[in-house]
This record gives structure tokens, sequence and C-alpha cells, in this order.
């Protein structure tokens, strides 16, 4: 069936780090894919998404590029900032089902 | 998301006790749905309703029941509610209409359960 498999964390990183939260997924068919981001306390806010094959979606210094021959959708920042930390959650959309990852929780330290 | 409401945010209750969690949206999204999270389960759904007179379950829809008396709300029961049902809730809503097929989930902030 469909599924996404994300990275384990926690993750730990220096301000000004270079982050890369890894995302693969198995689908059937084409889904579009997804990140989403939560802060303490709240709930879960889209953060990027892109519906096709080498779409590359962008937000905040976020990037994800659609990868089909891969199958992954990995996260990427340049530069962390201490506001950064968060759970970060990848997840697809196929037909009218939602996927999600388990989260990967991102701490960023001065 | 302010669109999506979810009420209350924190609830501390017995076990045995019938409780009901509320949600309502002002994003006129047709699709509505109930997550559950837990701590290294990620989410997963419980139930999600596709138009008011359509009700489906989830992966884990045992013990709870839901409601949808509007397009606008969808409201999730736990009959007698049970430690193992201590967990944070969500509700989420989506978009069916044309040219939305590729629409993300719109999430509320969520209530916390505590079942003593």
């Amino acid at each position: 069936g469909d599924s996404v498999t994300q990275m384990e964390g926690p993750v730990t990183l220096s301000e000004e780090a270079f982050l890369t939260i890894n995302c693969t997924y198995t689908a059937t068919g084409y889904p579009s894919l997804f990140w989403y981001v939560q802060y303490p306390g709240e709930g879960l806010q889209l953060l990027l998404k892109a519906t096709k094959a080498d779409d590359k979606g962008s937000n905040k210094g976020f990037e994800a590029t659609y990868r089909k021959e891969t199958t992954s959708f990995h996260l990427e920042k340049g530069s962390v900032q201490v506001s950064d930390s968060a759970v970060y959650f990848c997840a697809l959309r196929m037909g009218n089902q939602f996927y999600f990852g388990t989260g990967t929780s991102l701490t960023v330290i001065p | 998301d302010a669109d999506v409401t979810q009420t209350p945010r924190n609830r501390i209750t017995k076990t045995g006790k019938r409780i009901m969690l509320e949600c309502s949206q002002t994003k006129g999204h047709d699709r509505m749905y109930w997550y559950r999270q837990d701590p290294g389960l990620g989410l997963r759904l419980i139930y999600y309703s596709f138009d008011v007179k359509d009700i489906n379950k989830g992966e884990i829809s045992d013990g709870y029941s839901v409601s949808r008396q509007a397009q606008a709300k969808f409201s999730l029961s736990l009959e007698s509610a049970i430690p193992n049902q201590t967990a944070l809730y969500f509700c989420a809503t989506s978009d069916s209409r044309q040219g939305s097929y590729n629409s993300p989930l719109h999430f509320g902030n969520g209530t916390r359960l505590t079942v003593t």
C-alpha cells in the first residue's frame, strides 16, 4: 500500500547549520507530496508541497524536490535558525487518502 | 490555522466517562477528518467524512464515534474513555472541488486529552 518513511530523530543542529530530513514514499500512482511543520502546542501547518515529478516546493528558506526516480522528497534548508525548532512531517496524498510519516523532531541550538 | 477550530484545547477526564471533542471550520471545505497523534507513531486516522451524509472509518476507529452535524461541523466522541486514548487529537479539512485534487489538509490546533 501507499506509505511514507521519514528519517527518525531527534535531530540537533547548531544555528546556521545545513539541514536535511530524508523522506521516501511508496505509492501505486502519482501522489502529491507535502511537508508539514508542527511547533510546540500547535497543529500541523503546511510548509511546502509539490504535485508532480521534478517540482520543487519552497517556503521560508526550506526546499524539497519531488524525485520520482528515487521516490524521495527530502527537506533541506541551508541555514537553520533557533525558530525552526519543531517537528516536521512528510506526507503524501493519493486520491482521497493522506499518509503521514512519523515525524522528525528538530532542535536548533544557538 | 484559525479557520479550523477545535474545542476544548485541553481536557482531563476519568475512565468510563463519555466525552465529545468538537471541530468547526470556516474554510468551506467539504471533507473533514479526525486524527490522533501519539509520540513515535505520527498521525493515525480515526474517521473521515466527505460530506454530511458520508462517514468512513479510518485505521483506528474502535472506541470512537463521529457526527457530521453540518458541512462545517464534525465532532468526535469517546463513548467510554480509557487511559490508552490519552493523546493529542487533530481535526483537519480538505477541499475536493474541481482543481483541488492536490490540495493539502488544513489542521486545527488540536485537543490534548488525558484519561485517568
